[in-house]
């Protein structure tokens, strides 16, 4: 059973325009989680890393919340430029394991045309 | 400069045939994973490690084996390689468990199982 998820699946904006993506999740216990960026056939680049409960995190154009009585991580990217276009992934570790496993999205999939 | 490097970057093989992933870290991190990505899902965890010599199993172990002979390398073997194993494979480093740990992907390998 998937117990990460993410929307919008796919996501068109123009460049300049601000946009926001959503990650649900039912992962228990969850301890953090984190935004990655994975440019196409490349590796996954951390964004940000979410920890305490109503944490917000800020990283240039990049911002996240995320709300874990809701379950629910939002990473709003500002002004976006054509160089944003990737796939996104939402990924939530959980504190029972005894390696921290990762649980992954499936990803959004943003396209930012001129 | 800290990294995970993979090689190769890809591969063909036929359907049986014999294939090992590399993975090199130079982060000097304790953990190391590696993950399969398919469309549609998101990574799925085949196996990981916590040192040398250690192995555990993950998500979706069947068909791969693994062998960490090093702090830095870690290894993934398809012995009777199978069309379902084609896939984009990452590997990945990290240094400890929960939100403050530092997570490093790398680049991927593409596997063509024909």
């Amino acid at each position: 059973k998937t117990q990460v998820e993410q929307s919008p699946q796919s996501l068109v904006v123009r460049q300049g325009e601000n946009c926001v993506l959503q990650c649900n999740y039912s992962v228990t216990p969850d301890n953090h989680l984190r935004w990655f960026k994975q440019d196409t056939g490349k590796g996954l680049v951390s964004l940000t890393v979410l920890v305490h409960e109503n944490d917000k995190t800020s990283n240039g154009r990049y911002s996240a919340t995320l709300d874990k009585d809701a379950k629910h991580s939002t990473l709003h990217i500002t002004a976006t430029l054509l160089d944003d276009t990737a796939t996104y992934i939402c990924v939530v570790g959980d504190r029972g394991s005894a390696l921290g496993r990762l649980h992954f999205g499936a990803g959004t999939q943003l396209i930012v045309i001129p | 400069e800290a990294a995970v490097t993979q090689s190769p970057r890809n591969k063909v093989t036929v359907t049986g045939g014999n294939v090992t992933l590399s993975c090199r870290q130079t982060n000097s991190h304790n953990y190391m994973y590696w993950y399969r990505q398919d469309t549609g899902h998101g990574l799925r965890l085949i196996h990981y490690s916590y040192g040398a010599g250690n192995l555990q199993i993950g998500d979706v172990p069947d068909g791969y084996k693994a062998t960490r002979t090093t702090q830095e390398d870690f290894f993934l073997l398809l012995e009777l390689a199978s069309p379902s194993q084609t896939s984009l494979y990452f590997c990945a480093s990290s240094d400890a468990r929960g939100g403050n740990s530092d997570y490093t992907f790398g680049s991927g390998t593409r596997l063509l199982v024909i």
